[in-house]
């Protein structure tokens, strides 16, 4: 069985930039998460899906920050414009069972973003 | 708030010997409990987990973690450590109802495994 897979693996950009980054979860997985990961610390949610419903958005900076899940599938991240601070590694997660599950989450590779 | 504190930021033992890694948590009801590990450059990989029932839990690679309520803890544990263990250990809480499926972790644990 495929694992969780995201694209791309490293993104090096500029500052004021846009990025984009895909996630496809385990098939059959109807809860997929966003976590953002700084250097020594770890994962915090950025946002959960549903299937297609962002349930918790409550972590992701709305002002930059953009995510859909348009089908309940794959999912796009989006950072518009891209600041120096959110160099970080993006992960994408996804788990069967909705809110109340006690299913453990499967995370993807993660994507390494540098912000030049 | 829920919240799990790893109190090592390293932790170093030789190959062959017990190691134990520490994690304690804070949460509203019985928490789900688990333990995740990253190898450089991956994503995390599940570990083991605490939902409910016997407090001693086994999971992947012959590692096990304990659950004690009355400390709030859930230290990981292997009987005979392995170089390939060394690597970034997360724990992580859930309270089991409210808050959906919000995984909190902890900052991590570097586990160093020497000949």
């Amino acid at each position: 069985e495929a694992g969780v897979v995201q694209s791309p693996r490293y993104k090096i950009i500029e500052k004021k930039q846009p990025v984009a980054f895909w996630c496809n979860p385990i098939s059959g997985h109807n809860t997929l998460y966003w976590y953002l990961q700084n250097l020594g610390q770890g994962p915090e949610l950025l946002i959960r899906y549903e299937n297609e419903e962002a349930v918790d958005d409550s972590q992701l900076p709305k002002d930059r920050f953009s995510a859909e899940r348009l089908k309940g599938v794959d999912s796009t991240l989006k950072i518009q414009p891209a600041e120096l601070g959110d160099s970080a590694v993006y992960l994408c997660a996804s788990s069967s069972g909705l809110a109340g599950s006690s299913n453990e989450q499967f995370f993807g590779p993660g994507t390494r973003l540098t912000v030049l | 708030a829920q919240s799990v504190a790893q109190p090592e930021d390293q932790v170093n033992v030789a190959e062959g010997n017990p190691l134990t890694v520490k994690c304690t948590y804070s949460v509203s009801g019985n928490p789900y409990l688990f333990w995740y590990v990253q190898y450089p450059n991956r994503g995390l990989q599940f570990l083991l987990k605490y939902i409910t029932g016997d407090n001693l839990v086994k999971g992947s690679y012959g590692f096990e973690a304990e659950f004690n309520k009355s400390q709030t803890s859930f230290h990981l544990k292997k009987p005979s450590a392995l170089v390939s263990d060394s690597a970034l250990y997360f724990c992580a809480v859930r309270a089991p109802t409210g808050g959906g499926n919000k995984l909190t972790f902890g900052t991590g644990t570097q586990l160093k495994v020497e000949l």
